[in-house]
């Protein structure tokens, strides 16, 4: 069965220390790997897609990451503004539903 | 360019009712898709349309159904509701079918039932 999976669950940060989210993800066919940042209340707003092992994008103070196996979402200094649920979410080949992680819920303190 | 707009924002029914949701997808995408995120259960897949068919079906009941109309909106409908129907319902609209296209999400319908 498809499976995605975040860890850690939650995350608490100081402003400025840097750290790293996790996905790993068992997907038959992968097509393509998500992340999401989720305000609550919110819908989900899309940060980045990756598509191949290697693949590398950077945003702001973000960067993702993709392996075989695994993605991770890269948070260098973080600020009070980053806190949020970070979304993971791998999509299969010929269905386009996106298989989502439970999300990590980061929270940075000034 | 504006976003994927959802009404109404929020929603409240008692058991055994029917709820309507709607969707307008960001202009010029094709495919919809709706997700259910209920407390705890994260984002769960429950419908695509693309050029006004259903192309594919998350594991949900028939009561839940929907449509796509020629202007490329959605409805979803949920019928006899049950109090675990309670949730934060999210629309999401990408250009179409053939790539793996990013889907963008509007800020969702809150469905309450009582």
């Amino acid at each position: 069965e498809d499976q995605v999976t975040q860890s850690p669950e939650a995350l608490r940060l100081q402003e400025g220390e840097s750290s790293s989210l996790n996905c790993s993800y068992t997907v038959s066919g992968l097509r393509g790997l998500f992340w999401y940042r989720q305000d609550p209340g919110k819908g989900p707003e899309f940060l980045f897609t990756l598509y191949s092992a290697g693949e590398e994008k950077e945003k702001e103070r973000l960067k993702a990451t993709l392996t075989k196996k695994e993605s991770f979402l890269h948070i260098t200094a973080p600020k009070p503004e980053d806190s949020a649920t970070y979304l993971c979410a791998g999509i299969s080949g010929g269905y386009n539903k996106l298989i989502f992680g439970a999300g990590t819920r980061l929270a940075v303190h000034p | 360019e504006a976003g994927v707009t959802q009404s109404p924002t929020h929603l409240i029914k008692t058991r055994g009712q029917q709820a309507t949701l709607r969707c307008s997808p960001i202009s010029g995408h094709t495919s919809v898709y709706w997700y259910q995120q209920a407390l705890g259960l994260g984002l769960q897949f429950l419908l695509w349309y693309d050029e006004g068919e259903e192309r594919n079906r998350g594991n949900f009941p028939p009561r839940f159904s929907g449509r796509q109309f020629p202007n490329y909106s959605s409805e979803l409908n949920v019928n006899a509701l049950e109090l675990e129907d309670s949730a934060l319902y999210l629309c999401a609209s990408s250009p179409g079918t053939g790539t793996y296209n990013e889907q963008f999400f509007g800020p969702g319908t809150r469905l309450t039932v009582l």
